[in-house]
């Protein structure tokens, strides 16, 4: 079964401008992480911010925020202030306590920031 | 900042050969990861391991691949007779703990091609 979904499989956005990539997931285990990695054109994947399933605020780093939507199984990630070097793959991936070994990807987004 | 390496960057083997692809977890991480990505597609699960044994692996992870840790820094993934279809770009991970609130370190990849 399909657990972690990403619906865009390409994203366009102004630079400067904040943009949104999607991500839900589906699981039965009460706690579990989700991360956000990048992956630019050389291929390698870039952690870049963790929401717990037990935690009460949105997780921030930087330019980087996850909109975490508990009840409706949603982390999205948005970007703000987008630039250049943000042209790249983003993938959403959980970890569940209970199955807590490997990590599950989601299809990704290609995302595509325009001068 | 420790990273995760991985050698060779780029492996080129024909059909029926054995590979070898090598990696260098973060030093005082105790959990490793293979993963997979073939080209334009997601990230999958392969195989992790833990206290010198495999604790989880994927469907995918049959009996052509095996895991090692040779020495107390090698964590190596062997695919013992190449199949076209292995071609692929393989990522080991590494993470200092199981729980599912830890993020899991990626190397830059061995992009393998099989001929």
């Amino acid at each position: 079964a399909q657990k972690i979904t990403q619906t865009q499989p390409g994203m366009f956005v102004q630079e400067k401008e904040a943009v949104t990539l999607d991500c839900t997931y589906d699981t039965s285990d009460p706690s579990y992480g989700l991360f956000w990695y990048k992956q630019p054109s050389s291929g390698e994947m870039i952690f870049l911010i963790y929401q717990g399933s037990y935690d009460q605020q949105n997780a921030t780093e930087g330019r980087y925020s996850l909109n975490f939507q508990k009840a409706r199984k949603s982390a999205n990630l948005v970007i703000s202030a987008s630039q250049l070097g943000d042209s790249a793959m983003y993938f959403c991936a959980m970890r569940e306590v209970y199955n807590n070994n490997d990590m599950r990807f989601g299809a990704g987004t290609r995302l595509t920031v325009k001068p | 900042e420790p990273e995760v390496t991985q050698t060779p960057s780029h492996q080129v083997t024909q059909m029926g050969q054995e590979v070898i692809l090598r990696c260098v977890p973060i030093s005082n991480h105790l959990y490793f990861y293979w993963y997979r990505q073939i080209l334009g597609q997601k990230v999958e699960f392969l195989v992790s391991f833990y206290n010198n044994e495999i604790s989880e692996k994927s469907e995918i992870f049959d009996d052509q691949f095996s895991v090692e840790r040779p020495d107390g820094s090698n964590f190596t993934l062997k695919i013992r007779s190449t199949k076209l279809e292995d071609s692929a770009m393989y990522f080991c991970a590494s993470s200092e703990e199981g729980r599912a609130s830890y993020e899991q370190y990626f190397g830059p990849g061995t992009r393998l091609t099989v001929t």
